[in-house]
């Protein structure tokens, strides 16, 4: 089974400059998540689709992050315009299903996008 | 707001000790907790995963605990190899199915 491809593996854009990151779940993987983690720390969830609707994007900051998935498959995140504290790796991941309580939701991840903003 | 807390940051044991790693998390009411494993530049893989109802997993020479009740989990890792380095993170799953992370704790097992 292939995994969850993420491309690219490395940017480095300066500070009010953009960039977008790709993702392609595991084929069949109705939900996929977009984190981040920044050096040190566990990551954060920025937003979660559940086919191409989105389920909770309360942590995305959304005056500069967007995010999109419009075929229920692949999906891209953009940062425009990005900022210094932006620096992370970003780490895409998919599961079978949203159900609880069913091991068919562990998380399957990425190698992710390490963004470097300078 | 669930805060998830991993102790300790950073672990160093020479090879062949057992070794406990612990996750606490603050809101009891979770769905399930999951172990990770990450290795330097890349993605997480799943270690373990417990439902809120179980009280431990095992696989292989791992074995995750459960207390739900006293917000505790517990990953033993027995006979430790040098192939074990890596950093260890470990996530619940809440209502709303938000998963939310611990900080990490970095192993290095020494030959």
């Amino acid at each position: 089974e292939a995994g969850v491809a993420q491309s690219p593996r490395y940017k480095i854009i300066e500070k009010r400059q953009s960039v977008a990151f790709w993702c392609n779940p595991i084929s069949g993987h109705a939900t996929l998540y977009w984190y981040q983690q920044i050096l040190g720390q566990g990551p954060k969830l920025l937003i979660q689709f559940q086919n191409n609707g989105v389920v909770d994007d309360s942590q995305l900051p959304k005056d500069r992050f967007s995010a999109e998935r419009l075929k229920g498959v692949d999906s891209t995140l953009k940062i425009q315009p990005a900022k210094l504290e932006d620096s992370a790796v970003y780490l895409c991941a998919s599961s079978l299903l949203q159900s609880f309580g069913s091991g068919a939701n562990v998380l399957t991840f990425g190698a992710g996008s390490r963004l470097t903003v300078l | 707001k669930q805060e998830v807390t991993q102790i300790p940051a950073a672990l160093s044991v020479p090879e062949g000790e057992n070794l406990v790693l612990n996750c606490s998390f603050t809101d009891s009411a979770i769905y399930n907790l999951q172990w990770f494993r990450q290795d330097p530049g890349k993605g997480l893989t799943s270690l373990l995963l417990i439902q809120s109802s179980q009280r431990e997993q095992t696989s292989g020479r791992l074995n995750a605990s459960l207390d739900k009740s006293s917000g505790r989990s517990t990953l033993y890792i027995a006979a430790s190899q040098p192939g074990d380095s890596a950093t260890y993170l470990c996530a619940v799953r809440e209502p709303g199915n938000m998963l939310t992370f611990g900080g990490g704790t970095r192993l290095m097992v020494k030959p």
